[in-house]
């Protein structure tokens, strides 16, 4: 089976701007989560999503938002980038909620 | 608020020798504890995970032990090789059917193994 994907890879946008991240999961897997990884936070929960119904939110603002599709496929938004937001962002699929999560490679942000 | 710590921040050791890294979680819900290994510019990757009625768990040279009544697990890496460099993080989960289900990710711990 393929693994996760996440597109773009990289990203550079400016101060202000809006960003739409892309995550597709493993075929078959119905829940994804996202983390925000930067080095001086660590690996952070962002949401999950399962069923197309977002079931659980992390301690982020409402700039940070997403949405889930019949097949699976998430997307997350950020709005009005700060250049806080500068991060790995990852998604991770699992077949199931509470299952073993699969990461995918990650779409670096850099808002300049 | 839920917490999982990690220690150490860094580990070296010598090619062959044992490595073990701890954690230590606050929500006693969490029922589900992931390690994951990432190399640098990679995707974190599962190593091995435990659930709590499980006390031990291995795989070849990984093995990870919980103890829930103190709210410890630890990875453990015997006959550690070079390709064993890398962050280690640690994670605990309330598992499945809660309706709070999400990873709390340690700090990482980075090892470097010296050949």
């Amino acid at each position: 089976k393929a693994g996760v994907t996440q597109t773009p890879r990289y990203l550079i946008k400016t101060r202000g701007q809006q960003v739409t991240l892309s995550c597709s999961p493993i075929s078959g897997h119905r829940s994804v989560s996202w983390y925000q990884q930067t080095p001086g936070q660590g690996l952070q929960f962002l949401f999950e999503y399962f069923s197309e119904t977002q079931r659980n939110k992390g301690n982020f603002p409402g700039r940070f938002s997403g949405r889930q599709f019949s097949n699976s496929r998430s997307e997350m938004n950020v709005s009005t980038l700060e250049l806080g937001d500068s991060a790995l962002y990852l998604c991770a699929s699992s077949f199931y909620r509470g299952e073993t999560q699969y990461f995918g490679p990650g779409t670096r942000l850099l808002v300049l | 608020g839920e917490n999982v710590e990690q220690h150490p921040s860094t580990l070296s050791v010598q090619e062959g020798d044992s490595a073990v890294i701890k954690c230590t979680y606050s929500d006693s819900a969490s029922n589900y504890f992931p390690w994951y290994k990432q190399e640098l510019g990679k995707r974190p990757q599962l190593i091995i995970d435990i659930r709590s009625n499980v006390g031990e768990k291995k795989d070849q040279r990984i093995a990870v032990t919980l103890n829930k009544t103190a709210k410890h697990f630890s990875l453990h890496i015997t006959e550690t090789q070079p390709e064993d460099s890398a962050v280690y993080f640690c994670a605990a989960s309330p598992g499945q059917m809660d309706s709070s289900y999400k990873l709390i990710f340690g700090s990482g711990t980075r090892l470097l193994v010296r050949p």
